[in-house]
């Protein structure tokens, strides 16, 4: 079956500058999120999108944007770049229209580092 | 705030033997909850869930109980295989669209020979 699709898988970046992470949800997926886990850590929510619309937003810093698009994939973008924000970020995605529609499904994941 | 704690950061048991991850909440509204498995460097791969109008959910080896009154759920893996080897996630929602989840720490099971 098909699965949620990050890209890219690695990426490195100096400080101050900027990164685009791409999400591809499970197809027929709706909903998608997006996840910070730092190292040694809990993934943190960071922003949601319902049908291309924000629907929560978390711990998610100004110098951050996403959006949701036509086709459903989403971008996360980084500005600005600090030290802090090296992490593992993923996407998950999940649709009320399914049985267990709560259940969010995740990708792989996007290593970040910050140098 | 850690709204979702799993108190337990490893755990290790023998092969063909159960594994017991526990979870407890602090969050009343909380009312879907879901079980992760993750490997280094992957994605939390989806296990099982229960709402919490259920006390237990099964799928396979793998039981989920859910006391509301305690705040407390726990995954239960009979029997346990090498290959169930890795960190198991604990995560709850306020249940509907698009609700985010909130991650407990995590425990580390490791299932020896």
């Amino acid at each position: 079956a098909a699965g949620v699709i990050q890209s890219p898988r690695h990426l490195i970046k100096e400080k101050r500058e900027t990164a685009t992470l791409k999400c591809y949800p499970i197809p027929r997926h709706d909903t998608v999120y997006w996840y910070q886990q730092g190292p040694g850590q809990d993934p943190q929510f960071l922003i949601s999108f319902y049908e291309k619309m924000q629907s929560d937003k978390g711990s998610i810093p100004d110098r951050f944007s996403a959006q949701q698009f036509s086709d459903y994939h989403s971008e996360l973008n980084m500005s600005s770049l600090e030290l802090g924000d090296s992490a593992l970020y993923f996407c998950a995605s999940s649709s009320m229209q399914e049985p267990r529609g709560e259940t969010q499904y995740f990708g792989p994941g996007t290593r970040l580092l910050v140098l | 705030d850690q709204q979702v704690k799993q108190n337990s950061p490893s755990l290790s048991v023998q092969e063909g033997r159960i594994s017991i991850l526990n979870c407890d909440y602090t969050n009343s509204m909380f009312d879907y909850f879901l079980w992760y498995k993750k490997y280094p460097a992957e994605g939390p791969t989806f296990l099982i869930s229960i709402s919490s109008i259920k006390d237990k959910n099964e799928d396979g080896r793998f039981t989920v109980f859910l006391n509301k009154s305690a705040k407390h759920l726990s995954l239960h893996i009979v029997p346990s295989q090498p290959g169930d080897s890795a960190v198991y996630f604990c995560a709850a929602s306020e249940g509907g669209t698009a609700s985010k989840l909130t991650f407990g720490t995590g425990t580390r099971l490791q299932v020896t020979l």
